[in-house]
């Protein structure tokens, strides 16, 4: 069966400091890789998304950037944090082709003091 | 792109009635329709999805339905109880992008 690794589970960075998101998938080759953001009492925000090795779609202009270097691992990133970049982020994947669920990694709750 | 508008975003309902929370979408290519539940602090999980090949689904207490022509769907709880307490988002697709409603918290009453 196929799991999703994200990690760490909880950040706490100051504003001006680098960021580094892992999200790793096991049990499925070639899937569709996602990064959400939700805002505290919001909804979820595509961020990214990615439907093979080098290949990353932006949604929304902001200074977070992501890679995905390997089939199965998406990373998101940042040079300097900024603290509008609060929020609990979510990586998630789906099988490659359309109209598949997306399952989620258990979150990264990020705040930027 | 895709845009989802969902109501209420708060419900309250004395457990052991129905919960209904509905959306309405803008991309008349979108064919996908699935629900998740958030619960505090977690991530969000899938509990029904359709498409657009079906009108009604069915599992257990939770059924979904969807009007194409109008462009809406709904989310149904019958008999309702103090677990399906939590944030409910509604969500759809034309493509492998999913696009979100902002999503309605249900309080189940004892």
């Amino acid at each position: 069966s196929q799991t999703i690794h994200q990690w760490p589970a909880t950040l706490v960075q100051p504003v001006g400091s680098p960021l580094s998101l892992e999200c790793t998938v096991e049990g499925t080759s070639n899937p569709n890789l996602y990064w959400y953001r939700q805002a505290a009492g919001r909804g979820l925000q595509l961020l990214f998304y990615s439907v093979g090795i080098g290949q990353i779609s932006s949604e929304v202009p902001q200074n977070l950037s992501a890679s995905r270097p390997q089939d199965r691992q998406f990373i998101l990133s940042s040079k300097k944090l900024l603290l509008s970049d609060s929020g609990f982020y979510l990586c998630a994947w789906s099988l490659g082709g359309s109209n598949s669920p997306l399952h989620f990694g258990n979150g990264t709750r990020l705040t930027v003091t | 792109g895709e845009n989802v508008e969902q109501h209420p975003s708060t419900l309250s309902v004395q457990e052991g009635d129905s919960a209904v929370i509905k959306c309405t979408y803008s991309d008349s290519a979108s064919n996908y329709f699935p629900w998740y539940k958030q619960e505090l602090g977690k991530r969000p999980q899938l509990i029904i999805d359709i498409r657009s090949n079906v009108g009604e689904k069915k599992d257990q207490r939770i059924a979904v339905t969807l009007n194409k022509t109008a462009k809406h769907f709904s989310l149904h709880i019958t008999e309702t109880q103090p677990e399906d307490s939590a944030v409910y988002f509604c969500a759809a697709s034309p493509d492998y992008k999913l696009s979100f409603g902002a999503g309605t918290t249900v309080t189940v009453r004892a």
